[in-house]
Order: structure tokens, then sequence, then C-alpha cells
């Protein structure tokens, strides 16, 4: 199965910052990555799909990067409603795999 | 309104079995590929089992393959997971997803059932 990683596994960050996460993979999985979040309690919400589409309805201070084996999610200037925990899935193959979560306090 | 709705879930002993169901309403289910995807207290998101819009693709994670099995319903709108021979390391909060196609991302979420496997 293709591994993920997932950097940092936590962050504070305040108001305003620009926040970066990145994510690994194993093997080439050219784009097909999706990043998610989560609050604490609620189920997981789409937020970028095959890498760097913006999901809609999610704000455009959202926005991914990457192919291949490494990607990216920036958020360019964290909101309160930002804290929660992130999570990269490839579904590049069976068996899909997240990474381990980021989680942003802020 | 686009919704998915699980059931089934509850306390269950090691060994025991337990059937999953997930309702679909708002959309047609028969276009859509779903999976189901777990979450233990505190822990990360894992991925237990996929199938394809028409039931023809399957696939599992390693960790449940030959004990869990998925399925599907057309007729009823309704997604399955059957699960045996279970462990305490199945207990978790289990999602119904769904798949969309065009985005190729698991684009509506249950909001989960909870399964305990505990003597």
């Amino acid at each position: 199965a293709i591994q993920m990683t997932q950097s940092p596994s936590s962050l504070s960050a305040s108001v305003g910052d620009r926040v970066t996460i990145t994510c690994r993979a194993s093997q080439d999985i050219r784009n097909d990555l999706g990043w998610y979040q989560q609050k604490p309690g609620k189920a997981p919400n789409l937020l970028i799909y095959a890498a760097s589409s913006l999901q809609s309805g999610v704000p455009s201070r959202f926005s991914g990067s990457g192919s291949g084996t490494d990607f990216t999610l920036t958020i360019s200037s964290l909101q309160p409603e930002d804290f929660a925990t992130y999570y990269c899935l490839q579904d590049y193959n069976y068996p899909f795999t997240f990474g381990p979560g980021t989680k942003v306090d802020i | 309104e686009v919704q998915l709705l699980e059931s089934g879930g509850g306390l269950v002993q090691p060994g025991g079995s337990l059937r999953l169901s997930c309702a679909a309403s708002g959309f047609t289910f028969s276009n859509f590929g779903m999976s189901w995807v777990r979450q233990a207290a505190g822990k990360g998101l894992e991925w237990v089992s996929g199938i394809s819009h028409s039931g023809g693709i399957i696939s599992y994670g390693d960790s449940v393959k030959g004990r869990f099995a998925i399925s599907r319903d057309n007729s009823k709108n309704t997604l399955y997971l059957q699960m045996n021979s279970l462990r305490a390391e199945d207990t978790a909060v289990y999602y119904c997803v769904r798949r969309s196609s065009g985005l190729d991302a698991f684009d509506i979420w249950g909001q989960g059932t909870m399964v305990t496997v505990s003597a």
C-alpha cells in the first residue's frame, strides 16, 4: 500500500498567518490527492481535490499544489474557523490511504 | 438535500459480528462509488473499504481484508458493511462516504456511527 506522510504533525499560528502543510507519498501518485479538514466531533470536509482544485464553497484562502510524490496545502491568511485537523488522502490506487493528519491550533 | 445516514453501530463482543447500513438520499445513489472510512478515538482517518457504483469493483484495507464485506443495494439506495470477527482495534466511528466521479474525491460524508468492540 502507498504510505502517506504529513508534516508538521501539529502547528500553532496566529490569525492572518500563512500556513503550509506538506504531504508526501511513498510512490508517484500523479495528482490523485485530496485535502480534508476535520473539526472536533464532526465529519471531515473536502477542501481540495486533484491536488490543486478547490471544492465548491471552500474559501479561496485554501489552495493546493504538487504532483508526483510531494504536495502542499496552503492557507493564505489563517482565520479563527480554520482551527482543525487537516488530512491528505491518496486515491491513486486501492487501498486508499490517508496521511496521519496535521493539527492546526490558532 | 444530499444526505448519508449511517446506522447499525453499537457494542459487540470480540469475535462478534455487526452490519452497518448507510441510507442515501437527495442524489442518484446508483451513479456513485461509495466507501467506508473509520476513525478511532483521538486517532486519524482510515479508509476501510470501497465499492463502485455498480458493485462490480470492491476493495478493502489490509486491516479488514477477509473479515469485512461491503455491498450495496441500489434499489434501496443503501450501502452496507458486514463486519465479522471483530477485534478491539475495530472500535471506531464509521463514516459512510460518497465518491464523486467528477471530482474523484470524497465529497459527501455521513455523520458517523460508533462501533465498540469490548467484552
